[in-house]
């Protein structure tokens, strides 16, 4: 069964400062979603990873993928107040499915 | 283009009704997931479906059932509803396997 771990649950930060966040999963997987959940909202795809090393960045945010490592991390550069959030990475299970298995979330709180 | 639109988008039910709610993917997605969204539980997977038929079923009770249509919107039913069934429900459509989930604004059931 795979499972889904992200760190950490709660992160508070000072606008300007860095942070990651962790996305560890148990069992081989070629893909990796990160999300973005406001709060009382839907879920804002922000990257698709489907390949060892593979790197995306958009704006602040920039995300890796090691599957020999099966580690996702969600980089934060200069954090401002806009990305205070939810941030969720989803895992995909292998074969003809688009099943996904969620991590619990991390609440980014990003204090002026 | 339209994203994946769900109906209603509020409901509040009485503990041993049934409900059923809807989904209508992007135009030209086949695939069409569903998610159940809770605070002590997360983000669970229902179950998936593609053409019509069901690929996939998660660890939930034979209380929730889907079907998908064959323009490939998705309806889900609960029946004998529950007071734990209360939760934000969540559908996404991918245009093929392994590809990107898009969500919908979800639906907020709370049964009381």
């Amino acid at each position: 069964e795979l499972k889904v771990e992200q760190n950490p649950l709660f992160l508070s930060m000072q606008e300007g400062k860095n942070y990651t966040i962790y996305c560890n999963y148990s069992t081989t997987s070629d893909r990796l979603y990160w999300y973005r959940q406001d709060p009382g909202k839907s879920l804002e795809s922000l990257f698709v990873l489907l390949s060892n090393g593979a790197v995306k960045q958009e704006g602040r945010l920039m995300a890796s993928l090691d599957t020999k490592a099966r580690l996702s991390t969600l980089h934060i550069t200069a954090a401002v107040h806009d990305l205070s959030a939810t941030y969720f990475c989803a895992v995909g299970y292998g074969g003809a499915t688009n099943k996904l298995i969620f991590g619990t979330g991390t609440l980014l709180a990003v204090q002026p | 283009k339209a994203g994946v639109t769900q109906t209603p988008r509020y409901l509040i039910k009485t503990r041993g009704q049934q409900v059923t709610l809807s989904c209508s993917p992007i135009s030209g997605h086949r695939s069409v997931s569903w998610y159940q969204q809770t605070p002590g539980q997360g983000l669970q997977f229902l179950f998936e479906y593609f053409s019509e038929t069901q690929r996939n079923k998660g660890n939930f009770p034979g209380r929730f059932s889907g079907r998908q249509f064959s323009n490939s919107r998705s309806e889900m039913n609960v029946s004998t509803l529950e007071l734990g069934d209360s939760a934000l429900y969540l559908c996404a459509s991918s245009s093929a396997d392994r590809a990107e989930a898009f969500f919908g604004q979800g639906t907020r059931l709370t049964v009381v």
